[in-house]
């Protein structure tokens, strides 16, 4: 089956830090990968998706690459704000059958301090 | 704003109750997805309609049930509930059932508080 493993937080940043949080996927077929953001009492938004091997999404100064070698979709900020505080959630949708759901990693908790 | 709205954002009920949450998806989509989050179990998909047909099924319990209708709003029934279905339930619409060029966009959520 599907399943999205990303590191535990929380991680705590000062502002400007780089920010990298790890994911890896196991997946029947060829996935897109997303992340989504919850930001503190709000739904999810997608951040970026990426939905072939070697594709990069970006989005908001965020970055992260489709990378199958390794099965990851490491999510990377090179300066990060305070706003940037959230909760970060790894996805894929499968592509081989024909169910679309998303599968979520357990979410990773970010504060940013100023 | 992704445009998909959800109603009511709290709903505080006792056990044994019975609940209905509402989506309205964005404008033309026609898939509606509903995720239920909790703290033990993370984000869950729970089921997905397409164009009033149900096109997937997740891990819903038989006390839970959606509908989706002809106007493509849909609702999601929960029954007999129990302090375990004390969630965050999500909604989420898309275009199309699925693909690689699909994207789900998601409402702010109901909070559901089982006393």
């Amino acid at each position: 089956g599907n399943s999205v493993t990303q590191m535990e937080g929380p991680v705590t940043l000062s502002e400007e830090a780089f920010l990298t949080i790890n994911c890896t996927y196991t997946a029947t077929g060829y996935p897109s990968l997303f992340w989504y953001v919850q930001y503190p009492g709000e739904g999810l938004q997608l951040l970026l998706k990426a939905t072939k091997a070697d594709d990069k999404g970006s989005n908001k100064g965020f970055e992260a690459t489709y990378r199958k070698e390794t099965t990851s979709f490491h999510l990377e900020k090179g300066s990060v704000q305070v706003s940037d505080s959230a909760v970060y959630f790894c996805a894929l949708s499968s592509r081989r059958s024909n169910d679309y759901k998303l599968s979520f990693g357990a979410g990773t908790t970010v504060t940013v301090r100023a | 704003d992704s445009g998909v709205t959800q109603t009511p954002k709290h709903l505080i009920t006792a056990t044994g109750q019975r609940v209905t949450l509402r989506c309205s998806p964005r404008s033309g989509d026609l898939s509606v997805y509903w995720y239920q989050q909790s703290l033990d179990q993370g984000l869950q998909f729970l089921i997905q309609y397409y164009n009033g047909e149900e096109r997937a099924k997740g891990n819903i319990l038989e006390r839970f049930s959606a509908q989706q209708f002809p106007d493509l709003h849909s609702e999601l029934n929960l029954s007999s509930l129990e302090l375990g279905d004390s969630a965050l339930y999500f909604c989420a619409s898309s275009a199309l059932a699925g693909g690689i060029t699909d994207t789900q966009y998601f409402g702010p959520g109901t909070r559901l508080t089982v006393l």
